[in-house]
């Protein structure tokens, strides 16, 4: 399926510090997707993407839709540890692809 | 604090052994969904079911076998399985199957941690 690239793979930051994380394909995306994974949890939606230049706020958390629709960000403002776990994107277009998950980017917090 | 519910939630199975894994919703979905997840990796997808059908099989060993009994339940029947097959297997639904130009949004149950020896 077509499958987006996430980097980098891991990310370690002092609490406190800000989080990037980056979500990128060789073509155009028809949505994006963004899912979080606790440790020892099971991942849950965070939001979906759908317009060019899209961007959306969650509290802490910034979700960045490119203008070309060809990569996608998630930062985070002044992380705590409530934010560690895996954050994955996945290209939502319909079918079978939409629901390959990228390689995710682990996020672990030092207090 | 998932409406998606799974059973068991740990397995520990022999290779010769045949299980079942449960998964269950009550929210009205028309799509559930089958994933198998290694430590550290993402999901990966194995089945769909679309309005209780089976619209997507990716490709998965016939050791492992689903079924819909109704619009709320999904199994995954296991017989002779290896040691490579332990994984956490999530089951997740979302309110309309995969079609389209737009996939719904999945909700994910808490996962079976299976264990093969």
């Amino acid at each position: 399926g077509q499958q987006v690239m996430q980097i980098p793979q891991y990310q370690h930051v002092q609490e406190g510090e800000d989080f990037t994380t980056y979500c990128n394909s060789s073509t155009t995306l028809s949505n994006i997707q963004w899912y979080k994974q606790r440790p020892g949890g099971h991942p849950v939606f965070l939001i979906q993407l759908v317009k060019s230049g899209e961007v959306k706020k969650q509290k802490r958390l910034t979700f960045q839709f490119g203008e070309a629709k060809k990569n996608s960000s998630l930062h985070i403002t002044a992380t705590q540890t409530t934010d560690v776990g895996t954050y994955f994107c996945t290209n939502s277009g319909g079918g079978a692809d939409g629901l390959t998950f990228g390689k995710g980017t682990h996020l672990i917090i030092q207090p | 604090d998932t409406e998606v519910t799974q059973t068991p939630k740990h397995l520990v199975m022999g290779m010769t052994n045949k299980k079942s894994l449960k998964c269950e919703q009550h929210m009205g979905h028309r799509a559930m969904y089958w994933y198998k997840q290694k430590a550290k990796k993402p999901p990966e997808l194995m089945f769909v079911y679309s309005y209780e059908k089976l619209s997507i099989n990716e490709s998965v060993p016939s050791r492992f076998s689903p079924e819909c009994p109704n619009s709320s339940l999904l199994n995954l029947h296991l017989h002779a399985l290896q040691p490579e097959d332990s994984a956490l297997y999530l089951c997740a639904s979302s309110q309309d199957p995969p079609s389209g130009t737009i996939n719904e949004k999945l909700f994910f149950g808490s996962g079976t941690q299976l264990s093969v020896l």
